[in-house]
């Protein structure tokens, strides 16, 4: 079955820099990819995705990169504000099967 | 509003006692799902069902269980079977090849 890693498991940046979370996944068969944000006792909301067709998305100052050959994708926060510390999770998902990395701690120092 | 809506926030319960995790969506997914999130791991799926009367376990059912009588519902049980309960449980629903909606969670204690 498929298997997600997600690296770093926490992450320290000072506001305005730029943070990368990066997840790898072995199923080379999955086509779905979702990034969630995670608030302290909240459950998890969807911030982008990008499918297997597509390299790279954005939206405002969230991007998202694929590498399909490599099996991995990226998160990439710019300009990171205090609002963005939460717990960030990849997932990768084949036909109803959706796995999760075991996310990132991001923390965004003011 | 649309949603999912997960009851209760927190639950204490005792050791050997059974308990019911309640989830209710009014987005008409067909799809639900019931998560386990523990310290420093990912979600790891319990049960999910595709369709009313049908569901299919997950890589952790032992020692839960779940029924889904209408499309709305998906309640978890989670049984005195289960040898570490205590966890933050999620909900999720989808419609067709769409992304997964999470309810905000329920926080079970058992001492």
């Amino acid at each position: 079955g498929e298997n997600v890693e997600q690296h770093p498991s926490t992450l320290s940046v000072q506001e305005g820099d730029s943070a990368v979370i990066k997840c790898t996944y072995s199923d080379s068969a999955s086509n779905y990819f979702p990034w969630y944000k995670q608030e302290l006792g909240k459950g998890p909301q969807l911030i982008i995705d990008i499918r297997s067709n597509v390299g790279e998305k954005k939206d405002q100052r969230i991007a998202v990169t694929l590498n399909k050959t490599a099996k991995h994708f990226s998160l990439h926060i710019t300009e990171t504000q205090p609002e963005d510390s939460a717990v960030y999770f990849c997932a990768a998902y084949n036909n109803n099967d959706m796995r999760f990395g075991a996310g990132t701690r991001l923390t965004v120092k003011p | 509003d649309g949603g999912i809506t997960q009851s209760p926030k927190y639950l204490f319960r005792k050791e050997g006692q059974n308990v019911t995790l309640s989830c209710e969506q009014n987005l008409n997914h067909d799809a639900m799902y019931w998560y386990r999130q523990d310290p420093g791991q990912g979600l790891r799926l319990i049960y999910y069902s595709q369709i009313v009367n049908d569901f299919q376990k997950g890589d952790i059912a032992e020692g839960y269980s779940v029924s889904r009588e209408k499309k709305e519902s998906f309640p978890l049980t989670v049984t005195s079977a289960q040898k570490n309960p205590t966890a933050f449980y999620l909900c999720a629903s989808s419609a067709s090849d769409s992304p997964l909606h999470f309810g905000n969670g329920t926080r079970l204690t058992v001492t």
